[in-house]
């Protein structure tokens, strides 16, 4: 298995912008999750679904983002429109519920956004 | 706040020396979780140690979990230069529920 895909891995864009990060969970993994990280507040979670279902979004900054999970294989996060604070590593991570529920997360390479 | 907290923040050492990472956590958890990052890149899982388990073994790893002081340390024993990177711990409350990471201890191996 490749593993948790993210795309694009870098992004640069201008403020106002709006910005797409997507994200290929493991095959057969029924929970998804949204990462952010800066210096400032380390790895904050930003909003997690259970088979495609959003389950907490309590994390989500404000109303200029939104995250979709339409199937099992792929999610998305939107930022529109993007201000320089968004600037961040974004990171997706996908697990599958063992017998015992123990979960460890796997996580995608990452997403480096800037927003000038 | 966040659920975990590292200590310390960072650590240097020599090649060869063991290395231990403390982090404490303020309520009751399922499990407990240590992850790795190298710079640049995403968290590797490393090892999960459970509520009800006390120590935890895993190569060059040894996880132990203390619930009524509400803390772990993750030791690495031997290290290697190619063990520098971040580690966090991560708390979760219950089956399935989301992991809540620590802020991280930066770890720095000299060869």
């Amino acid at each position: 298995d490749a593993g948790v895909i993210q795309s694009p891995r870098h992004e640069v864009t201008e403020m106002g912008q709006e910005v797409t990060l997507r994200c290929k969970p493991i095959s057969g993994h029924n929970s998804l999750f949204w990462y952010r990280q800066t210096m400032m507040r380390g790895l904050e979670l930003l909003i997690y679904f259970n088979n495609n279902v959003p389950i907490d979004d309590s994390g989500m900054p404000e109303d200029r983002f939104s995250a979709k999970m339409p199937n099992a294989s792929f999610s998305t996060l939107k930022i529109q429109p993007s201000e320089p604070r968004d600037s961040a590593v974004y990171f997706c991570a996908s697990s599958f519920p063992g017998y015992h529920s123990y979960n460890e997360q796997f996580f995608g390479p990452g997403t480096r956004l800037t927003v000038l | 706040s966040q659920q975990g907290e590292e200590d310390p923040q960072a650590l240097s050492i020599q090649e060869g020396e063991n290395a231990t990472m403390n982090c404490s956590y303020k309520t009751s958890i399922n499990n407990l979780q240590w992850y790795r990052q190298n710079s640049g890149r995403g968290l590797v899982h490393l090892i999960l140690i459970r509520s009800n388990e006390r120590e935890k073994h895993s190569g060059r790893l040894r996880v132990t979990l203390d619930t009524s002081k509400k803390s772990s340390s993750l030791l690495i024993t031997a290290s290697r230069a190619a063990d520098t990177a971040s580690y966090f711990c991560a708390t979760q409350r219950a089956s399935g529920s989301r992991l809540t990471f620590g802020e991280g201890t930066q770890l720095t191996v000299n060869p």
